[in-house]
């Protein structure tokens, strides 16, 4: 058990339908990471917090937002949803900013979401 | 920007048999590197991971990965394959952009072992 958690664990819903996903990181940890995993795109980063600010973006599409609040969990708000769109959402989390002074990152166990 | 390439989607070794996962970074400055493993409708979890110091990390499950600099190379190896190593393994490398460390992974590398 990494300490993050995430839910739901499973989401379906019909395209065109909005969805949040919530993630509550470690105690004490200050940074949260979205990440998509598919089949063909594999592993994808998507957003990272650093103790409620928004730190960096990935492959994040303009259709899918995220936020960190004050108590440090986050949501990913997933919006005008696409078959394409069904993957594996995980979040993670880190004391500070992963990869610095070589902090891991800890993950939870996923959001796995279909859209039909 | 950092990049890592991990050689090999599937590799199958059987059971007993050395398991060598490959994994090359691009920068010409030592990163900070990391092997996480996925298992079967999980999460990623953490391995091993090299910062500074000793070049040879030992990790979990008896996993161990060699950062060389002259290749930038930092491949996971286990003597003697399991069948519970059966799983993806995912190569990272830590880089800094604009002021802010980000991670990079690897595509991946799913592990068969065969009984």
């Amino acid at each position: 058990d990494s300490g993050v958690t995430q839910t739901p664990k499973h989401l379906i819903t019909a395209t065109g339908q909005r969805v949040t996903l919530r993630c509550s990181p470690r105690s004490g940890d200050l940074s949260v990471y979205w990440y998509q995993q598919s089949l063909d795109q594999g592993l994808q980063f998507l957003i990272q917090y650093y103790n409620g600010e928004e730190r960096a973006k990935g492959n994040i599409l303009e259709r899918f937002s995220a936020q960190q609040f004050p108590d440090l969990h986050s949501e990913l708000n997933l919006s005008s949803l696409e078959l394409g769109d069904s993957a594996l959402y995980f979040c993670a989390s880190s004391p500070r900013e992963a990869g610095g002074l070589g902090y891991e990152q800890y993950f939870g166990p996923g959001t796995r979401l279909t859209v039909t | 920007a950092q990049s890592v390439t991990q050689l090999g989607s599937h590799v199958s070794v059987s059971e007993g048999a050395l398991v060598l996962l490959r994994c090359n970074y691009s920068s010409s400055v030592p990163p900070y590197l990391f092997w996480y493993v996925q298992y079967p409708n999980q999460g990623l979890q953490l391995l091993l991971k090299y910062t500074t110091g000793a070049t040879l990390v030992k990790g979990i499950n008896g996993f161990e990965a060699e950062f060389k600099k002259s290749e930038t190379s930092f491949h996971l190896t286990k003597p003697s394959a399991h069948m519970s190593d059966a799983a993806e393994y995912f190569c990272a490398v830590s880089d800094r952009d604009s002021g802010t460390y980000k991670y990079i992974f690897g595509t991946g590398t799913r592990l068969k072992v065969l009984a």
